[in-house]
């Protein structure tokens, strides 16, 4: 079946704009998260959806990233006011969040570049 | 708060010899342990998972892992390696199901003929 989708798989964006990224899960999983990878920080959290529960933020570095997750399927991870710093590629996962089966199923990434 | 390492940044093996990649964890409670390669450009593929059971665990192209508790550790295996499997190997560990992951640093694994 189809894997993680995202959209767009690069983006260039002038620092002080905001952007707009889109995952699309694997149909029927549960949960969702965002990370973030780029070459000083590794693999960061940033926050994870699990069904209609709050979702766990504590991964956001700053009051500029927002995510939500509309209807228990797409998300959206907003970044405004882009600075530099924010380049790196952005990575969705989503696991089908039952007993058995942990493992997060990774999309392909955004790459962001802020310039 | 939870934490992986990764001694190792690279390792180098050659085709056909076994290979090893170190993973060592610190977390309050029982931990789900994975292993994930990453293929250039690519995202993240899964590779195994420890939850509970069995110490040794197999997964995706003949690859294994061996959980220690009492070393914290998790420690990726392959009995033969193959070129193919040169790549970007990253431990990560969460202490509840489901939950986030925190990853390792990642180990460039390098296979040559």
């Amino acid at each position: 079946g189809a894997g993680v989708s995202q959209s767009p798989s690069n983006k260039v964006t002038e620092k002080g704009k905001d952007v707009e990224l889109r995952c699309d899960p694997i149909s029927g999983h549960t949960a969702l998260y965002w990370y973030r990878q780029s070459l000083g920080q590794g693999l960061e959290f940033l926050i994870y959806f699990q069904g209609n529960s709050a979702p766990d933020k504590s991964g956001l570095p700053s009051d500029r990233f927002s995510a939500e997750r509309t209807g228990g399927s797409v998300s959206t991870l907003t970044i405004q006011r882009t600075q530099q710093e924010d380049s790196a590629v952005y990575l969705c996962a989503s696991s089908p969040g039952t007993r058995s089966s942990y493992e997060q199923y990774f999309g392909p990434g955004t790459r962001l570049t802020v310039t | 708060a939870q934490s992986v390492a990764q001694p190792e940044d690279q390792v180098n093996v050659a085709e056909g010899n076994p290979l090893t990649v170190k993973c060592t964890y610190s977390v309050s409670g029982n931990p789900y342990l994975f292993w994930y390669v990453q293929y250039p450009n690519r995202g993240l593929q899964f590779l195994l998972k420890y939850i509970t059971g069995d110490n040794l665990v197999k997964g995706s192209y003949g690859f294994e892992a061996e959980f220690n508790k009492s070393q914290t550790s998790f420690h990726l295996k392959k009995p033969s390696a193959l070129v193919s499997d040169s790549a970007l190997y990253f431990c990560a560990v969460s202490i509840l199901g489901g939950n986030k992951l925190t990853f390792g640093t990642g180990t460039q694994l390098k296979v040559e003929l």
